[in-house]
C-alpha cells in the first residue's frame, strides 16, 4: 500500500523561502520508472503542476517555477524534498505530492496522492 | 491559464451519461498519454483514467476514456449524484518538458 504525507510550515511571509517535505512508503526512489511530483492548487482554482524527480535524480520543473523550484530527494529516508524560493501570496495553495508513473510511456500520471498541506503566504 | 482546456461545467440528469472535453496541441494531448482525476471538495484528487483509457482498479466500468488527435474526452455513464465534482485531465508536454492540467470541470448531476 503506498502512502505519501506532506509536512512543513502552514504560514511562509512574503520572499521567504518555503521547504516542504515529502515522506512515502510503499514504494522505493530506487525503482526503476518511479517518480515523485509535485502539484498544488490555489484555493478554489485548479491544479497546476509543480515539478517532478525520478529515481535517477533526473528532475523536470515547471517553466514558470523553474527559477525558484529545487527538488531534492533522499532515497534511503523515503523523502522528497520541495524547495521553493520569494515566496509570494500568490502562491498560497494546498501542496500536494503524488506517486508519479507514465516514464516507460513518456507520459505522466499519478496513482496515488498525499492528502496535501495549506501553505498561507502572508506577513 | 491551465495548458490544457476544459469546459468550466457539465451537467447531466441522473442515469444519463455526462461527457468531459480536453483540448491541448500536438505537443501534449497529441503526442503523449491522457490521464484524468476526480476531485471530491475537501479532499486530494483521485486518479480515473490513464494511458488515455486505461481504467486502474477502483474506478468503475460506468467511466471510460478516448483521445482523438488532440481532444481527449471523459464519458461517465449511468450518472450517480456520488459523481459530483471536479475533473481534471493531465498529460506530459513534450515541449515544455513538464507535466500539465486541464482547467477542471465541475460536474453537477441534477
Amino acid at each position: 500500500q503506498i502512502t505519501l504525507k506532506e509536512s512543513g510550515p502552514t504560514v511562509v511571509a512574503p520572499t521567504q523561502s518555503l521547504t516542504l517535505t515529502c515522506s512515502f512508503s510503499g514504494f522505493s526512489l530506487r525503482t526503476t520508472g518511479v517518480g515523485v511530483a509535485w502539484i498544488r492548487q490555489p484555493p478554489g482554482k485548479a491544479l497546476e503542476w509543480l515539478g517532478l524527480i525520478y529515481w535517477t535524480d533526473i528532475k523536470h520543473y515547471s517553466p514558470s517555477l523553474r527559477t525558484r523550484l529545487t527538488l531534492t530527494k533522499d532515497t534511503s529516508k523515503n523523502q522528497v524534498v520541495l524547495r521553493m524560493t520569494n515566496m509570494d501570496p500568490l502562491d498560497t495553495a494546498t501542496y500536494f505530492c503524488v506517486h508519479s508513473l507514465g516514464f516507460w510511456s513518456g507520459s505522466f500520471y499519478f496513482d496515488n496522492c498525499g492528502q496535501g498541506t495549506l501553505v498561507t503566504v502572508s506577513s | 491559464q491551465s495548458v490544457l482546456t476544459q469546459p468550466p461545467s457539465v451537467s447531466a440528469a441522473p442515469g444519463q451519461t455526462a461527457t468531459i472535453s480536453c483540448f491541448g496541441n500536438r505537443f501534449n494531448i497529441g503526442e503523449t498519454y491522457v490521464s484524468w482525476y476526480q476531485q471530491v471538495p475537501g479532499e486530494a484528487p483521485r486518479l480515473l483514467i490513464y494511458d488515455n483509457y486505461r481504467r486502474p482498479s477502483g474506478t468503475p466500468d460506468r467511466f471510460s476514456a478516448s483521445k482523438s488527435g488532440t481532444t481527449a474526452t471523459l464519458d461517465i455513464a449511468g450518472l450517480q449524484t456520488d459523481d459530483e465534482g471536479d475533473y481534471y485531465c493531465g498529460a506530459w508536454d513534450n515541449s515544455l518538458s513538464a507535466g500539465v492540467f486541464g482547467g477542471g470541470t465541475k460536474l453537477t448531476v441534477l
